[in-house]
């Protein structure tokens, strides 16, 4: 499968605690993009990257979220000190430079008890 | 910045029934435009795409949606449905020029029952 991944697909942790999730995006792309969904909504902007520069974050990445992509290659999100209010899905995006397309990965749905 | 707004929150159709999914953006500019769908269970897919030209675009599966410029709108269209198109429907933006990230709608859910 040549897609967009991401691991775990479901998270299931206690308030307080802190994820990560990875993201692998399509091999030759060098833009990576990070979305929440929450029920009822469609997906919400949270950061991306050019290669291993993180270019933009959104209002909604407060300061216990952080998102690394060290090599230009995979990325991941951490969150700590996990609120419920977090519980959503985290959806990745790549594309090329000039492309106007983003692919999508399934998700990692978290779920904070 | 932009936004956009998609009418339905959830629809309802018999199979064989015609389909049109509202969308409207907020935008100044030149924008480029995006359906995607979402199977149970699935990722986001591309159903089609708006960048120029022909403001009738055709995608896969048969949908097809129309960019009015003038109504800043770009809704979906289908003649015909099958129960396989229950999903969720997102309509999206992005501006042409810039690398801003894409914006989308809240959402269509499409029950197509037998």
């Amino acid at each position: 499968d040549t897609g967009v991944s991401q691991d775990p697909r479901h998270k299931i942790t206690k308030r307080g605690q802190n994820v990560t999730f990875r993201c692998d995006p399509i091999s030759e792309h060098n833009r990576l993009y990070w979305y929440r969904q929450t029920l009822g909504q469609g997906p919400e902007f949270l950061t991306y990257f050019q290669n291993e520069a993180q270019l933009e974050k959104s209002r909604l990445l407060s300061d216990r979220f952080s998102a690394e992509r060290p090599k230009g290659s995979f990325s991941t999100l951490e969150i700590q000190r996990t609120e419920q209010g977090d519980s959503a899905m985290y959806l990745c995006a790549s594309r090329t430079q000039s492309g106007s397309i983003q692919y999508f990965g399934a998700g990692t749905r978290l779920s904070v008890l | 910045a932009q936004s956009v707004s998609q009418h339905n929150h959830h629809v309802i159709l018999s199979e064989a029934a015609s389909l049109e999914l509202g969308c409207n953006y907020s935008y100044g500019g030149t924008v480029n435009l995006f359906w995607y769908v979402q199977y149970p269970g699935q990722h986001l897919q591309l159903l089609l795409k708006y960048f120029s030209g022909d403001p009738l675009v055709k995608g896969i599966k048969g949908f097809e949606a129309e960019f009015i410029k003038s109504k800043f709108s770009f809704n979906l269209r289908k003649p015909s449905v099958q129960w396989s198109d229950t999903a969720e429907y997102f309509c999206a933006v992005i501006p042409s020029s810039g690398n801003t990230p894409l914006v989308f709608g809240k959402g269509t859910r499409l029950s197509v029952i037998a």
